[in-house]
């Protein structure tokens, strides 16, 4: 079946590192998001990514759909406290007509000042 | 204009009772998608429905699960039976159109 692989699956950085993660997949996707979960929270969108090749920002963070169509990646850049959680790559699944969501195994981030 | 709200945030049931987890979705949201999330991983799709209409059940297992999403109030997904495997955080998500999902914070089942 479709998955999504994450890496790394944590980091320990200090606060105003850059952070890089990534998301590969077996099978082309032909949307990327990216999710973060805070603890005990549910998922927040942070990025959409819709077009091979894509490049798309939302403040320090950077996203890219990669031309392959089989991986995704996220940037963050200057970390802060408030970074801290799992970010989670997901696309919708087979079939495609009801935008259900694969989600990636998480990558956890762990900031210290 | 209030988010996806769940209730309730913690239930726990000894095994053998159910379960009745509730999700109102966003004002104007007719999609509901329920997912299941063990610790330590990744969310799990279970179920997607609109209004009265299960949509893809494809997630959900066949026994012991049920959903719905009536024409007025929530939407129910309902365990009979736990057990212990039952045990994890299932989150709903709703969206207008059936593109971008935002999702609510999620019921924590404990199964003893």
């Amino acid at each position: 079946g479709q998955q999504l692989n994450q890496s790394p699956q944590s980091m320990f950085i200090q606060e105003g590192e850059d952070v890089s993660m990534n998301c590969t997949s077996s099978s082309i996707f032909n949307t990327w998001l990216w999710y973060k979960q805070d603890p005990g929270e549910g998922p927040v969108l942070l990025i959409a990514l819709y077009k091979a090749g894509e490049l798309t920002s939302n403040g320090r963070l950077t996203a890219q759909f990669g031309t392959t169509r089989k991986d995704s990646f996220l940037n963050i850049s200057a970390s802060i406290p408030s970074d801290v959680g799992i970010y989670f790559c997901a696309g919708p699944g087979f079939p495609y007509n009801t935008d259900k969501l694969i989600f990636g195994t998480g990558t956890r981030l762990q900031v210290f000042p | 204009n209030a988010g996806v709200m769940q209730n309730p945030r913690h239930l726990v049931r000894r095994r053998g009772q159910e379960a009745r987890l509730r999700c109102s979705p966003m004002k104007g949201h007719s999609h509901v998608y329920w997912y299941r999330q063990l610790p330590e991983e990744g969310l799990k799709f279970m179920v997607y429905l609109q209004k009265e209409n299960i949509i893809d059940e494809s997630g959900m297992p066949k026994e012991r699960f049920s959903a719905e999403f009536p024409k007025e109030g929530p939407s129910i997904l309902r365990i009979q039976q736990v057990v212990r495997g039952d045990s994890a955080a299932y989150f709903c998500a709703s969206s207008p159109r059936g593109d971008e999902q935002f999702f609510g914070p999620g019921t924590r089942l404990t199964v003893l």
